[in-house]
């Protein structure tokens, strides 16, 4: 069974642009979570969505917006780029309403904001 | 608001000798409790769960252990490899789970 996937795996933008990051979960993952890895902050939960809903948000900006397809594929958008954006970008995917919490990780999208 | 907090930023631990990575949580409603492992250039992995039914849970070399009235669980490894250098992540699902909250890591360096 293929893993989760990320797209693009390193990206370079200038302040002000905007990006598009794309994850296909595991087959038959009904669950997809954006989390942002930033130096000294671990994981920050981003949001999460099942069924092309989104179930849960986290304390990010407007900015940071997603969508999840019918084919459980999903994307996040971060509009008018900072230099804070800079991070690590992780999808993770689960069997819907997963009771134990694990959660299979892509290898993640680098953002450098410069 | 750092619910799951992991004090030590980084630790080296001999090779043959036991690793401890500690993890504090301030939400008394966390019943349940993962840690993660994380090598450069990858997505976390599961390593080792802990539900607030039990104090110890076992697998293998890793071991995590739970104090429920202290807020506060543990990962042994023993004995540490020189594979098992990589960041630690504790983290436990709110509500619903559909959000994990994670600590901020704890970087393990096992020397040779």
């Amino acid at each position: 069974k293929a893993g989760v996937t990320q797209t693009p795996r390193y990206l370079i933008k200038t302040r002000g642009q905007q990006v598009t990051l794309s994850c296909s979960p595991i087959s038959g993952h009904r669950s997809v979570s954006w989390y942002q890895q930033t130096p000294g902050q671990g994981l920050q939960f981003l949001f999460e969505y099942f069924s092309e809903t989104q179930r849960n948000k986290g304390n990010f900006p407007g900015r940071f917006s997603g969508r999840q397809f019918s084919n459980s594929r999903s994307e996040m958008n971060v509009s008018t780029l900072e230099l804070g954006d800079s991070a690590l970008y992780l999808c993770a995917s689960s069997e819907s309403m997963p009771n134990t919490g694990e959660l299979f990780f892509g290898e993640g999208s680098r953002l450098t904001v410069l | 608001d750092q619910q799951v907090k992991q004090n030590s930023p980084s630790l080296s631990v001999q090779e043959g000798r036991i690793s401890i990575l500690n993890c504090d949580y301030t939400n008394s409603m966390f019943d349940y409790f993962l840690w993660y492992k994380k090598y450069p250039a990858e997505g976390p992995t599961f390593l080792i769960s802990i539900s607030s039914i039990k104090d110890k849970n076992e697998d293998g070399r890793f071991t995590v252990f739970l104090n429920k009235s202290a807020k506060h669980l543990s990962l042994h490894i023993v004995p540490s490899q020189p594979g098992d250098s990589a960041v630690y992540f504790c983290a436990a699902p709110n509500f619903g789970n559909e959000k994990l909250t994670f600590g901020t890591g704890t970087r393990l360096t096992i020397i040779p």
